[in-house]
């Protein structure tokens, strides 16, 4: 079974820092990665999505590294700003199976002005 | 464009009450989920499906029922509410090969 690990829970930086969010995962086999933004109270809001294929993915000041052999991602958030503030999820389909999504915890960012 | 859209947002629930979250989507996606999402832990999948008429269990589908009639509608069914079934629960979508889509959830709470 998949299991995905997400280091740390939480991360309180000040505002303006680079960053960098830790995702792992224990099956290699895997189809595709998505990271996910979550407010509080709201649902995910897809951010990003590495293929398999891939070794990364950017989108403005985000940008998702992808290492299958080791099975890590991460989320790599340059210049960071209050806005940032939710929790980040990572979450992995693997090739084979139910083509459902596994998800980790979360980490909880918290971008202090 | 809705996207995916859930309703109701919110509900509180007795004990041996039944009741339909219900789930839409209009981007004409052939796979549908449900996840619930307890606090401190990730999205569990309940049921999926990949396309009208074709369901299957997820990861904890006990006390839990779907139908799917239609590509657009995922209808998740509680027969007999129980407090272990007080979540959040997230219905999502995608086409082949592209990324999930998510709605806003649904808040439940039964007592």
């Amino acid at each position: 079974k998949q299991e995905v690990t997400q280091i740390p829970a939480a991360l309180s930086v000040p505002e303006g820092e680079n960053l960098v969010l830790n995702c792992s995962f224990t099956d290699s086999a895997i189809y595709n990665l998505q990271w996910f933004r979550q407010d509080p109270g709201k649902g995910l809001t897809s951010l990003l999505l590495i293929q398999s294929s891939q070794r990364e993915q950017t989108s403005g000041r985000l940008n998702a590294s992808l290492d299958k052999s080791s099975g890590r991602s991460t989320l790599y958030i340059a210049a960071s700003q209050p806005g940032d503030s939710a929790t980040y999820l990572c979450a992995v389909r693997l090739s084979t199976g139910a083509n459902n999504l596994f998800f980790g915890t979360g980490t909880r960012l918290t971008v202090i002005p | 464009n809705a996207g995916v859209t859930q309703t109701p947002k919110f509900r509180i629930l007795k004990i041996g009450q039944s009741m339909t979250l219900q789930c839409a989507q209009d981007m004409n996606h052939n796979y549908m989920y449900w996840y619930r999402q307890d606090p401190g832990m990730g999205l569990k999948l309940i049921y999926y499906s990949v396309g009208a008429g074709i369901t299957d269990k997820g990861e904890v589908p006990n006390g839990y029922n779907v139908s799917r009639s239609t590509t657009e509608d995922f209808p998740l069914r509680l027969e007999l509410a129980a407090p272990s079934q007080t979540s959040v629960y997230f219905c999502a979508s995608r086409t082949q090969g592209t990324e999930a889509f998510f709605g806003q959830g649904t808040r439940l709470t039964v007592v």
